[in-house]
């Protein structure tokens, strides 16, 4: 089964730290998607991709928040100079262009001490 | 501004009894409806969809009905099982392909 997979699992970073995250899509799928959940909430939106192209980033929640999919494939989530208020689980999504279903990884829970 | 909104954020039910979670949402542009499973430490998990169209889907053990009127659906497990205690998260998209609005969550709790 080749599912939505992300990594790291965890990470624990000190703040003002620069981090990444990696998600790796269902192979057929072309459509990407990043949320962060916060405890408590459900998942927020984030930002998107259809091929390598990025289709929505408006709901990156600042300018520290950039994302990638260089090759269609897998994709990035890079966030500069952390803050406590980053500390969320970090959950990747796909689905298949014209499709509804999302199909979510297992999350990347990011700790900002 | 939250346009999904679950308004109970727990619910405890005796096993094999009905359980019955609660959705309303305020963007009449919403046409595609999920509920997702969600279980600690791991992402959310698909459970069942229903399109504007319908007013109602079922798939085994888990019915979600719509009221497009009301802005209201709803998810019904019967009977429950206590493998079915998660947090429930529905979610609500206006075009395929873009992004879901969330709920946020109930905890399903299912008595053995």
């Amino acid at each position: 089964d080749t599912g939505v997979s992300q990594d790291p699992r965890h990470k624990i970073t000190k703040r003002g730290q620069n981090v990444t995250f990696r998600c790796d899509p269902i192979s057929e799928h072309n459509r990407l998607y990043w949320y962060r959940q916060t405890l408590g909430q459900g998942p927020e939106f984030l930002t998107y991709f259809q091929n390598e192209a990025q289709l929505e980033k408006s709901r990156l929640l600042s300018d520290r928040f950039s994302a990638e999919r260089p090759k269609g494939s897998f994709s990035t989530l890079e966030i500069q100079r952390t803050e406590q208020g980053d500390s969320a689980m970090y959950l990747c999504a796909s689905s298949l262009y014209g499709s509804y279903e999302q199909y979510f990884g297992p999350g990347t829970r990011l700790t900002v001490t | 501004d939250q346009q999904v909104k679950q308004n109970s954020p727990s619910l405890s039910v005796q096993e094999g009894r009905i359980s019955i979670l609660n959705c309303d949402y305020t963007n009449s542009m919403f046409d595609y409806f999920l509920w997702y499973k969600k279980y600690p430490a791991e992402g959310p998990t698909f459970l069942i969809s229903i399109s504007s169209i319908k007013d109602k889907n079922e798939d085994g053990r888990f019915t979600v009905f719509l009221n497009k009127s009301a802005k209201h659906l709803s998810l019904h497990i019967v009977p429950s099982q206590p493998g079915d205690s998660a947090v429930y998260f529905c979610a609500a998209s206006d075009l395929p392909g873009n992004q879901f609005y969330f709920g946020t969550g109930t905890s399903l709790t299912v008595i053995p």
